[in-house]
């Protein structure tokens, strides 16, 4: 069953805006990660932050964890109109072994 | 990385029958394939995981006499939607997990399945 939430559900930007994506779970994690998806295509990974860190970067993308809060945000800085898809965070834990738990997901639109 | 693969992409069958959706792994040997299902603009939901040389394990509330699920070989599991009805019209997506590390979980292209 699903676990995550994620807000907002829909987000529509200007290219070069930064984009702010959030993602909350439920129970104990020993990794986050998130996707990405093209509109009715496979998932890509972008980045997986551990338990037991707080911030990762990957080139555009800032992704923090706050295990006191059970949340995690994703920014994509200086966004593009081919940054947009859907973003979905995913979560694994202790009971789960490798099987990932999704959120709702976002979508994000960059327009031109 | 790695590269997985879904066949068919699309298929389009009638109410009643039965349908037949392979996912490949191309360029490593997975024992561990997971299926996803994901309806219109919603989240990816974990159907089963899919063990190479046994029995898949369905998460609750999936049939497992409706969702057939076998892993022959550390190549290739096949995933059968029997009798199948509109309702489970659905995308589905399988991933292959590379040497058990949980970041290394790729995902098929996925298919797109439509019962009339």
């Amino acid at each position: 069953s699903q676990q995550g939430e994620e807000d907002p559900q829909a987000l529509s930007i200007q290219e070069g805006e930064n984009a702010t994506m959030n993602c909350s779970y439920k129970t104990s994690i020993n990794n986050l990660q998130w996707y990405r998806q093209n509109s009715g295509r496979g998932l890509v990974h972008l980045i997986l932050i551990r338990s037991n860190e707080r911030e990762k970067h990957s080139g555009r993308l800032r992704v923090t964890l706050d295990t006191s809060k059970k949340s995690s945000s994703l920014l994509i800085t200086a966004s593009r109109a081919a940054d947009t898809a859907s973003y979905f965070c995913a979560t694994d834990g202790q009971t789960s072994g490798s099987r990932l738990t999704f959120g709702e997901g976002t979508q994000l639109t960059v327009n031109p | 990385g790695a590269v997985v693969s879904q066949h068919p992409s699309w298929v389009i069958c009638k109410s009643g029958t039965s349908v037949k959706i392979e996912c490949r792994s191309l360029d490593f040997q997975a024992t561990t394939m997971f299926w996803y299902r994901q309806f219109p603009k919603q989240s990816l939901m974990l159907m089963a995981t899919s063990n190479e040389g046994s029995k898949a394990t369905y998460e609750q509330g999936v049939e497992k006499d409706k969702f057939l699920i076998n892993h022959a070989s550390l190549t290739l599991s096949t995933l059968t939607v029997t009798s199948a009805h509109p309702e489970d019209s659905s995308f589905y997506i399988c991933s292959v997990l590379k040497g058990g590390f949980v970041d290394e979980q790729y995902f098929g292209p996925g298919t797109r399945l439509t019962v009339t």
